[in-house]
């Protein structure tokens, strides 16, 4: 079974800064196949890149993705206020279909 | 507007049985995969399971041996079946539809709680 590990478990940052997000794969996986979402309490997640690279509709340029094999990352050019949220990575394959990584929260330092 | 919505949650005893709902709209549901998203109280997100278009199911290990998933494609509704419902299973209840190979719209989730 693949596990995504996300790093760190939060992240302190003020307005304006960029974020660093990290989501490793305990095996090699598909770009395809790696997404990642935003969640701010009390909502549902909410889609932000898909196939490790490419923005959802209506997401932010200043939101981008990349990697590949095991190693993603999520960046946040600028910290806007309305980016301090939870942070997932997700990852469809088989057995399990799908799977989440734990997230990064990031806060307001 | 593409949309789903959740239903059913509620206060169960544990053992109990619970069926949530998952209506859909604005998009093609009959061709759409379907999957259950839960999130523990303070917790992250966990898949439960999916269905996809014709009706195969693949369910997560924690709950395979006591939820299914059904659909109905006249009624533009999926359904996840929970028995033997365990105090873990306590979580909001998210359906989504799964494009290709991720959640592209998601329902704003219902509320399942067991406890005696």
């Amino acid at each position: 079974e693949i596990v995504l590990t996300q790093s760190p478990g939060t992240l302190s940052l003020s307005p304006g800064e960029r974020a660093t997000l990290s989501c490793r794969a305990s095996q090699s996986i598909t770009s395809t196949y790696l997404a990642w979402y935003q969640q701010k309490p009390g909502q549902a997640p909410r889609l932000l890149i898909y196939s490790a690279s490419s923005r959802a509709a209506g997401i932010p340029d200043r939101f981008s993705g990349s990697g590949s094999g095991t190693d993603f990352t999520l960046t946040i050019s600028r910290l806007e206020p309305e980016d301090f949220a939870v942070y997932y990575c997700q990852r469809y394959g088989s057995s399990p279909s799908l799977t989440f990584g734990g997230g990064t929260k990031v806060e307001i330092k | 507007e593409v949309q789903v919505m959740e239903s059913g949650g509620d206060l169960v005893k544990p053992g109990g049985s619970l069926r949530l709902s998952c209506a859909a709209s604005g998009f093609t549901f009959k061709s759409a995969w379907m999957t259950w998203v839960r999130q523990a109280p303070g917790k992250g997100l966990e898949w439960v399971g999916l269905i996809k278009n014709g009706g195969t199911t693949d369910l997560a290990a924690p709950v395979k041996d006591r939820f299914s998933i059904s659909r109905d494609d006249s009624k533009n509704t999926v359904y996840l079946q929970m028995n033997s419902l365990k105090t873990e299973d306590t979580a909001v209840y998210y359906c989504a539809w799964l494009f290709y190979y991720y959640m592209d719209v998601w329902g704003k989730g219902t509320t399942v709680t067991v406890s005696s």
